[in-house]
């Protein structure tokens, strides 16, 4: 089964709004990542966040990690009708950095 | 430059013709993945190749068989497919240097592919 479930699993919202996506895992791990994928395209990595980090920033974005709870939280600020795409969590487990495996991802549609 | 490119973008194989997928890099990275991924899923690792050599393969059928030439080329030879494998093929690279950067993976655009 996948290592990160992900939910919802479809979001829309209007241009400006926040958008917050979940992702649960089940495994120990080294780090979290996250990942954009316009329409059947490759993917864009987004941001990192280690198993020691809480929160991490990275210009609209915000990741917070909670290992305890084996979770993880993407937030887009001021959402833009560019931010449509289909968001995807991704771990690897403690050890092995290549072998990443996606969540079920996210779609979200921003309407303008 | 940090552009992983991949051809042919769209392919139409029959089940009894071999064709290739080839995927490029020149970012010195030393890692390169071959993903697989259905419409409206995740994409599915299918190989790992390690500085030019192949490190992990996650049960993958015998009818698709990776390559990796040189440290900038990878490719996927096919076989034999069936219908069940149309899907989009996802290639990527990563550094091999055991930083957190090294988890960060570059993909290219994929290809599409339809087996009939």
């Amino acid at each position: 089964s996948q290592q990160g479930e992900e939910d919802p699993q479809a979001l829309s919202i209007q241009e400006g709004e926040n958008a917050t996506m979940n992702c649960s895992y089940k495994t120990s791990i080294n780090n979290l990542q996250w990942y954009r994928q316009n329409s059947g395209r490759g993917l864009v990595h987004l941001i990192l966040i280690r198993s020691n980090e809480r929160e991490k920033h990275s210009g609209r974005l915000r990741v917070t990690l909670d290992t305890s709870k084996k979770s993880s939280s993407l937030l887009i600020t001021a959402s833009r009708a560019a931010d449509t795409a289909s968001y995807f969590c991704a771990t690897a487990a403690s050890g092995g950095y290549q072998k990443v495996t996606f969540g079920t991802g996210t779609k979200l549609q921003v309407i303008p | 430059d940090t552009e992983v490119t991949q051809t042919p973008k769209h392919l139409v194989m029959g089940m009894t013709n071999k064709k290739s997928l080839k995927c490029e890099q020149h970012m010195g990275h030393r890692a390169m993945y071959w993903y697989k991924q259905k419409a409206k899923k995740p994409p599915e690792l299918m190989f790992v190749y390690s500085y030019e050599k192949l490190s992990i393969n996650e049960s993958v059928p015998s009818r698709f068989s990776p390559e990796c030439p040189n440290s900038s080329l990878l490719n996927l030879h096919l076989h034999a497919l069936q219908p069940e494998d149309s899907a989009l093929y996802l290639c990527a690279s990563s550094q091999q240097d055991f930083l957190p950067s090294s988890y960060e993976q570059y993909f290219g655009p994929g290809t599409r592919l339809t087996v009939t």
